[in-house]
């Protein structure tokens, strides 16, 4: 069956970087695009990053635009996001999510179970 | 600007059924959708795509209770026979014809 894992969520101090990855297994890997999405504490989800199948577009909220970096491995079917300059307002729980494979849409069709960030002094 | 609208909140008895809405911003009435749940303290859960013609795709596991159907700019899900477990948040995510990928505000679910 189709599963995402992500790792590397934590506490960070504003300024600072951290690195989450999102392991997949179940499906083909290197046929579908992949998205980041977050949830702030409360609040409801926010698109924040998406990833082409082969790695070739990459699109960003401006939220995160200039401080945040998608990327794919698909040799080891894992999708990264390096999040640097981090800020108290990028709290949340970081979500991967597999787009589906219907032509020319990026709709969502599984997620992982997320990971928590938590940007504080 | 594309844009989606939901409604913050619904409710309804247990054994009812409901009828949740999602509006697309003008210019993006034929766009498709994406239904989500996400169950208290849970993550979110693919519940089905939805096309403008009505048509839509349910994900692993989704019950028959769950549909999805379309006119204009609006976009529902319908709920019948509701359960417990059916309260819960509901998203409805679009992307229209580019790479705007936007999600509602969501749709808090009260099962009475």
């Amino acid at each position: 069956q189709v599963q995402l894992v992500e790792s590397g969520g934590g506490v960070v101090q504003p300024g600072r970087s951290l690195r989450l990855s999102c392991a997949a297994s179940g499906f083909i890997f290197r046929n579908h695009g992949m998205h980041w999405v977050r949830q702030a504490p409360g609040k409801g989800l926010e698109w924040v990053a998406v990833i082409w199948y082969d790695g070739g577009r990459k699109y960003y909220a401006d939220s995160v635009k200039g401080r945040f970096t998608i990327s794919r491995d698909n040799s080891q079917n894992t999708v990264y996001f390096q999040m640097n300059s981090l800020r108290v307002d990028d709290t949340a729980v970081y979500y991967c999510a597999r787009v589906s494979l219907a032509p020319n849409q990026l709709g969502i069709d599984y997620w992982g179970q997320g990971a928590l960030v938590t940007v504080s002094s | 600007q594309l844009v989606v609208t939901q409604s913050p909140s619904a409710s309804a008895s247990l054994g009812a059924s409901v009828k949740l809405t999602c509006t697309l911003s003008s210019g993006h009435s034929t766009d498709a959708i994406a239904w989500h749940q996400q169950q208290p303290e849970k993550g979110p859960r693919y519940l089905m795509r939805l096309n403008s013609d009505g048509s839509h795709s349910k994900g692993d596991g989704i019950p028959d209770r769950f549909s999805g159907s379309s006119s204009g700019a609006e976009r529902y899900l319908t709920i019948s026979s509701l359960q417990s477990e059916d309260e819960a948040d509901y998203y409805c995510q679009t992307w229209g014809t580019g790479i705007d990928v936007v999600f509602g505000e969501g749709t808090k679910l009260t099962v009475l």
